[in-house]
């Protein structure tokens, strides 16, 4: 089983529209979480930590279930330039970020 | 001012040359990275230092010698090229316990 897991997708989804990723990882023991963004041909930004509780930034929301060790990623009123692969990140406890494959997204018009 | 900046952003070279990537940092972070991303877009990490001590290095062939001659500076060093060395490496630099900052890329292309 890969240590962080994502679907690759291709995802095309209407302007407008929400979507959702979901992202499994395989050591319980994970200290830390975030969401990715990597544009065609650039490096990749951070779009958000992942908190146990929840956290939401402005359209994102991001969610944390430590019992089923996923986390996952909320897109509402998705926006053409929401286009992008979404990566999964997990720092395992040892200063060493795990990412995933990533999730493509297009939005379309 | 550009935070992870890595020179050059574009190499083209032949194989069995040996070529150098820089790294420089100016958010004070303590650790840097290296990564590789393949054609199949895959991020994997390469090296990690902390403080210019080696903490990471997932089994890359020694043909890979990173360098860091202080904390704000990771250089990577490859010997022998191979075809199978072409990919984009990013720098990323970190404090403890915080996300990456990455570097725009470096694009190595062995004919």
């Amino acid at each position: 089983r890969k240590e962080v897991e994502q679907d690759p997708g291709p995802f095309n989804v209407p302007e407008g529209a929400t979507v959702a990723f979901n992202c499994t990882y395989s050591n319980s023991a994970s200290q830390s979480f975030f969401w990715y963004r990597q544009d065609c041909r650039k490096e990749p930004k951070l779009l958000m930590s992942v908190y146990s509780s929840g956290n939401e930034d402005g359209r994102f929301t991001a969610q944390l279930n430590r019992a089923s060790q996923y986390i996952s990623l909320l897109i509402r009123d998705s926006k053409l330039s929401d286009s992008a692969t979404y990566l999964c990140v997990v720092n395992f406890g040892n200063e060493k970020l795990t990412f995933g494959t990533g999730t493509r997204l297009t939005i379309i018009p | 001012d550009t935070a992870v900046s890595q020179t050059p952003k574009y190499l083209v070279t032949q194989m069995g040359n040996d070529k150098s990537i820089k790294c420089e940092q100016n958010l004070g972070h303590d650790t840097m990275y290296w990564y590789k991303q393949d054609s199949k877009k895959f991020l994997k990490i390469m090296f990690s230092y902390n403080n210019k001590e080696l903490i990471i290095n997932e089994t890359v062939p020694n043909r890979f010698s990173p360098k860091s001659p202080d904390k704000a500076h990771l250089n990577l060093h490859i010997n022998s090229l191979e075809l199978g060395d072409s990919a984009v490496y990013f720098c990323a630099s970190s404090g403890s316990n915080q996300p990456q900052h990455f570097g725009d890329g470096t694009r190595l292309s062995i004919l």
